[in-house]
Parts: structure tokens; sequence; C-alpha cells
């Protein structure tokens, strides 16, 4: 199990203003890292899968930027909207299994 | 993509009695987890369900307390035996269709919630 550090724990964003949010890792034997968004009685769904140091990913307003070497991702999320609160997970590959932290909860302000 | 259902949603249960939580894919898939929430925790992995055999279990986690069992590719149990409140969590499945692919998606199911009184 590696151990996986996000920061901050929650925060909270008025509806228009962007936000970002950390996942640390071990750099040390890096596979891939797997980014979800988990909506409260829902299924967590997958955002992002990176595995290049450098890598940036982009969904819609969400992107993701990923520092293998200093063992680092960020999640962005541009212009909030309410539909983007929820808990946001990482987790890097540990073998075949994802060990993931304890997610960055976002709460989205009208 | 998989679309993976979980029953029951929720339960609340007495000390001591067991809960079984079943997991169906809607494809055939090569690997299925279980995972659980504990209150302020982050997830954690409690078995890969391995078809046609035993389950592999992570530290911490035994079979006589979570046996598990995988008829085929598509379904799983999680048993939660003689419970006690402390197991009190979201038990969630998971699937993914490639044998060890680091950048194959896992899939979730939405979850049990399970209070044990």
């Amino acid at each position: 199990i590696l151990n996986v550090e996000q920061s901050p724990q929650s925060l909270h964003v008025q509806e228009g203003d962007s936000t970002n949010f950390t996942c640390s890792f071990p750099s040390s034997n890096f596979y891939a890292l797997h980014w979800y968004r988990w909506e409260t009685a829902k299924s967590p769904e997958a955002l992002f899968v990176m595995t290049l140091n450098g890598d940036e990913k982009k969904k819609g307003r969400i992107s993701a930027t990923l520092n293998t070497k200093e063992g680092y991702s960020y999640l962005y999320i541009k212009g909030s909207q309410p539909e983007d609160s929820a808990t946001y997970l990482c987790a890097p590959l540990d073998d075949y299994k994802l060990s993931f932290g304890a997610g960055t909860t976002v709460t989205v302000r009208a | 993509s998989a679309v993976i259902s979980q029953k029951p949603s929720r339960d609340i249960c007495q000390r001591g009695t067991s809960l079984t939580i079943q997991c169906q894919v809607d494809s055939q898939v090569t690997m299925m987890f279980w995972y659980r929430q504990q209150p302020g925790q982050s997830l954690t992995l409690i078995a890969t369900a391995n078809q046609g055999s035993e389950a592999t279990y992570e530290s911490g986690f035994v079979i006589d307390k979570f046996p598990i069992s995988r008829p085929n590719l598509t379904f799983s149990t999680l048993t939660v035996s003689n419970m006690s409140p402390e197991d009190s969590s979201i038990y969630l499945c998971s699937a993914q269709s490639h044998l060890g692919g680091g950048t194959d998606t896992q899939y979730f199911g939405p979850g049990t919630r399970l209070t044990v009184l």
C-alpha cells in the first residue's frame, strides 16, 4: 500500500471561480496515476489515467497535470459549477492495484 | 466501459450477523476487486476476487471474516461475517478489463452502505 496524500481535505468554492488541489505519492517505481470523482450515493467516476511525466489531461472544465519525478499531480477545475461538488480521489498504481488517497471534497456554492 | 450494480444499496444489521453483498458487471471482465471505506478514511482494498479460485486478500483482511466468491467473469459476492460496529462502512465492488493493465480504467459500483448496530 502506497502512502498517498491529498490536500486540502476539503474546500469551498464560489460558483464561477477556479480551484486546484494536490495529490502526492511516492515517486519511485511510478507506473500510473488514476483520478476519480465521487458524488454522494453514486459510483466513483473515472476522470483520468496519467502515465507520463509532464502529462496534462483535460475533460471539459477539469484538467490534471503530472510530475512523476517529484511525485505529485494537480487537478484543476475552471469556472466551478454546483455539479462539480464531489470528492476527488487520486490513486497511484501499486503493482496491479490502486492505492487511494483520502480525497479532496469540493463544495461549490451558488 | 463497464456498468456495475450492487445489491443491497444499504442495510442496517445487528452485531454478530452476516451480510452478503452482490456485484454484477454488464460485461465479462478479467479483474474484480472489493474495497471498503470506513468513515473518514480512504478507499481500502480488501481483496482481489479471482474467477474459479480463492480470492487474494490484502494485509489485515482474512477469508474467515470476508469470504468472497467469483463463480464467473461477471459476478462476485462479498460476505461480511460476524459483524461488529467497526464493520460499518461503504463497501464497493470494482472491475477492470485487463490483467495488470495500469492504464486501464477501473470501474466502480455505487457501493453498499452498511451500518452495524
